[in-house]
Parts: structure tokens; sequence; C-alpha cells
């Protein structure tokens, strides 16, 4: 069956650092989105792509995150400077087109922590 | 109100059991809903879409109200192994700003 497969799986890095968060999509897909969960609290949309530009964006998604799709098969996310409260399960998803039917795919996600 | 309400949980059944998890809705422009589970520090998986006439898949039935804005999941002969947290996800349009998750029931099945 094909999967979204996100790395790392696990990333620490202290306060003020940027990281970069990966993501290689279904080959198929053409709508990619990265989420986030808080440990213990739901799931939170953060941005949605397609066609190599950001569709929608949520209000945590600010001037310190980024997306890119560098080439035809990743996926990346970027915090530019984190902070404690970024610390979550972050997951990138994907699925086929943009119909209200479409369920998504999810990776397995990267637990980022920020010391 | 939250626009995707579900009980937090957490149900205990034992094997076998019939289980019943509701959800509610407060947009009554969602256009799709679907039910994800989601086991312990992993990832969200799509378990069914809930269509209006109601659908099953083996042992898990899922219904959609839309004058009422409620939808429902039924487990049959619960196993173990449908021990998780089950996500009521509706989405209001295209696009996944709209697609907006609940914050799950939690689903305990004991031997």
């Amino acid at each position: 069956e094909p999967e979204v497969t996100q790395t790392p799986s696990h990333q620490v890095t202290q306060m003020g650092q940027e990281v970069i968060l990966r993501c290689v999509p279904i080959s198929n897909h053409l709508y990619f989105y990265w989420y986030r969960q808080i440990l213990g609290q739901k799931v939170e949309f953060l941005v949605s792509f397609y066609n190599n530009e950001i569709s929608e964006k949520s209000e945590i998604f600010d001037d310190q995150f980024s997306v890119e799709r560098p080439d035809g098969s990743n996926f990346t996310l970027k915090i530019r400077s984190t902070k404690l409260e970024d610390s979550a399960m972050y997951f990138c998803a994907s699925n086929e087109g943009k119909g209200t039917n479409y369920g998504y795919t999810f990776g397995s996600g990267t637990r980022l922590t920020v010391v | 109100r939250k626009e995707v309400e579900q009980d937090p949980g957490p149900f205990n059944v034992p094997e076998g059991a019939t289980v019943a998890f509701n959800c509610t809705y407060s947009n009554s422009a969602s256009q799709s809903f679907f039910w994800y589970r989601q086991d312990c520090r992993k990832e969200p998986k799509l378990l069914m879409s809930v269509y209006s006439s109601g659908n099953e898949d083996g042992r898990f039935t899922a219904q959609l109200n839309r004058a009422s804005q409620y939808i429902s999941l039924l487990i049959r002969d619960s196993k173990l192994s449908d021990s998780a947290t089950y996500l009521c996800v509706v989405n209001r349009g295209t696009g996944g700003f709209k697609t907006i998750f609940g914050a799950g029931t939690r689903l305990f099945v004991k031997a």
C-alpha cells in the first residue's frame, strides 16, 4: 500500500534554532498538507499546498513557518526560529484530489521537541 | 461551541461488545465526513468515509444525520485491536483548512 514517509521520526532542537521536517507524499497525489498535534490535544491544520503554492493556511502558520516542494518528491516544513510551544508531533498528509470526499493519508509523523 | 464535538470517553468495553460513538458538528455547510482511528502516538488512519445513506465496512457502521448534524460510528464484536482513539472529521469544503478534527473518543477493549 502506498504510504507517506516522514523524516526524521524524532528531532530535538534548541529554542531559536531552525528545523526542517521532511515528507515524501504518495507519488500520484496532488494535494499536500501539514498538521500538528500537541501531546494530548487534537490534530490541528497548519497548511495545504497544491500546484507548487500554498492554497490555505491557518493562524498557527505564521511568518516563522514555510513550506517548499524543492523537487518532484519532497515536501518540507521549515520552522525558522523554534519556540518551546512548537513542541508537537508534526504530520504530513496527502490526498488525490480537491473533492470533498477524499480522505487523507498521513505520514507517521515527526516528534519535535524544543528545549 | 466547538465545531466538531465528541464524547472524550474513555469507553471501556469487553471483547465482543458493541460500542457506539457519537459526533456533532456545528457548521451546516459541512460537506463530507470521516472517521479516523489513531493509536497512541501514531498518525491518524482513515477508517471510513460517512455517506448520507449510511455505510458499513465489516464490523463498522457509520451513519450521518444532516438534519441533526450528527455522525455516529458503531463497532460490533469489539476486538482487543480496536483499542484506539476514534476521530470524527468534518470537511467544510475543499482544502485542508476546512477539514476539522474532533478531539477524539478513546476506546479500551478488555479481554
